[in-house]
């Protein structure tokens, strides 16, 4: 079936390092992707996305590449901070508004 | 402005019974989608409504069903339940009508145990 996957299930990091999440995704028609936040006991909260005619978007400490040629996808966030631990997932789409195809996540650790 | 509102928070159920988890979409948003996470996964799709229909649903049994009311807010049922139907379930609403706007905000889940 058609899937978003991570590399890492864990990712350690001591505060003020940047961290690189990555994600491998399988549907070349996918046309939208996302991460997300999660942590503990609460819902997925939207950091980013990038439109797949798009390479690299930009915010605040966090950037999001898409190399649409190995279907890969990753998120880089400058100078980490504790309040950054918590499970990353990205998802996909291939039509506005429809299901939204989770991987199974990274837990990022952060250690001051 | 209200995000994304779900209840109950927590909920305990018996193997075999009925359950009903409720969801309140993001102020002005027409569209809810539900999710099924279970522990240690990413959440998977269940089914999303639009205009009071079903319009498009994930790998899940019949056993799962859902409704929307005219008010935008929605339920999801699920019978006959299993111990493998433990998880958290999340709503996520999101604006169908606007072009271009694919970003779905999630409410913080319904926490069902099924013992």
């Amino acid at each position: 079936g058609e899937s978003v996957g991570l590399h890492l299930p864990t990712l350690s990091v001591q505060e003020g390092d940047n961290s690189i999440i990555n994600c491998a995704y399988s549907n070349s028609a996918s046309d939208y992707f996302i991460w997300y936040k999660q942590e503990s006991g609460k819902g997925p909260q939207f950091i980013i996305d990038i439109r797949s005619n798009m390479d690299k978007r930009q915010g605040q400490r966090v950037t999001v590449l898409l190399n649409k040629t190995v279907k890969h996808l990753s998120l880089q966030i400058a100078a980490t901070q504790p309040g950054d631990s918590a499970v990353y997932f990205c998802a996909e789409n291939t039509q506005a508004g429809t299901a939204l195809i989770f991987g199974k996540g990274t837990t990022l650790s952060v250690s001051s | 402005d209200a995000g994304v509102t779900q209840s109950p928070t927590h909920l305990i159920k018996t193997r075999g019974q009925q359950v009903t988890l409720r969801c309140s979409p993001k102020s002005g948003h027409d569209t809810v989608s539900w999710y099924q996470q279970a522990l240690g996964q990413g959440p998977q799709f269940i089914f999303q409504y639009y205009e009071e229909e079903e319009r498009q649903r994930g790998n899940f049994p019949d056993r799962f069903s859902g409704h929307q009311f005219p008010n935008y807010s929605s339920e999801l049922n699920v019978n006959a339940l299993l111990l493998g139907d433990s998880a958290l379930y999340l709503c996520a609403s999101s604006l169908l009508a606007l072009a271009g706007d694919y970003e779905q905000y999630f409410g913080p889940g319904t926490r069902l145990t099924v013992t």
